[in-house]
């Protein structure tokens, strides 16, 4: 089974800046990797597949990059909107598929 | 636009069982693929089970595997999660998710059902 680990748990933030998060694979995923966004009482929503591919509707300041096992999403000026929770999902070795356990994007 | 909608949530005593449904609208159903993921209260993401478009292949999670069964209707546009011998930890929402096309991501989520384990 592929862990993934997200890092940091939870990300402090100030509108308007630039924020960082970070996926880390056991092994190599290629660039089968999604990112998911997450709002209290809300089912996650896409954001990023193929490790860099904005889904549709996706704004530009979310952009995705990295392959194999080190993964970063970028944010790069934070709305009041972005505050949530984000996930990292790996879909390239399976069963099962496996999700990263989250960070948190917090207003500072 | 595509819409999922689970129902048959509830409480449920340990060792019991219960059937989940998703409707499904707004795409061809029996082109895709469909997962079953859920979320503990306040914790992450797991994968429960999914099964191919036409039901040809199915896989489930060790945690439930031998007690839950995945299932389709594709001329009803429905999606089923059968589940049996609950247990306190199997206390989650269930969310059912569209497999992006050509691919193995879920793209668009359901608004998920709770299921609650508990005597």
């Amino acid at each position: 089974e592929i862990v993934m680990t997200q890092s940091p748990a939870t990300l402090s933030v100030s509108p308007g800046e630039r924020a960082t998060l970070s996926c880390r694979a056991s092994q190599s995923v290629s660039s089968n990797l999604a990112w998911y966004q997450q709002k209290p009482g809300q089912a996650p929503r896409l954001l990023i597949y193929g490790a860099s591919t904005r889904a549709t509707g996706i704004p530009a300041r979310f952009s995705g990059s990295g392959s194999g096992t080190e993964f970063t999403l970028t944010i790069s000026s934070l709305q009041s909107e972005d505050f949530a929770v984000y996930y990292c999902h790996q879909y390239n070795n399976w069963p099962p598929w496996t999700f990263g356990q989250g960070t948190k994007v917090e207003i500072k | 636009q595509v819409q999922l909608v689970e129902s048959g949530g509830g409480v449920v005593q340990p060792g019991r069982s219960l059937r989940l449904s998703c409707a499904a609208s707004g795409f061809i159903f029996s082109s895709y693929g469909m997962h079953w993921v859920r979320q503990a209260p306040g914790k992450g993401l797991e994968w429960v089970t999914v099964t191919w478009h036409d039901g040809s292949n199915k896989y489930y999670a060790d945690s439930v595997k031998g007690r839950f069964t995945i299932s389709r209707d594709n001329s009803k546009n429905m999606l089923y999660l059968q589940m049996n011998s609950l247990r306190a930890e199997d206390t989650a929402v269930y969310y059912c998710a569209r497999i992006g096309s050509g691919s193995y991501y879920p793209d668009y989520w359901g608004q998920g059902t709770l299921v609650t384990v508990s005597s």
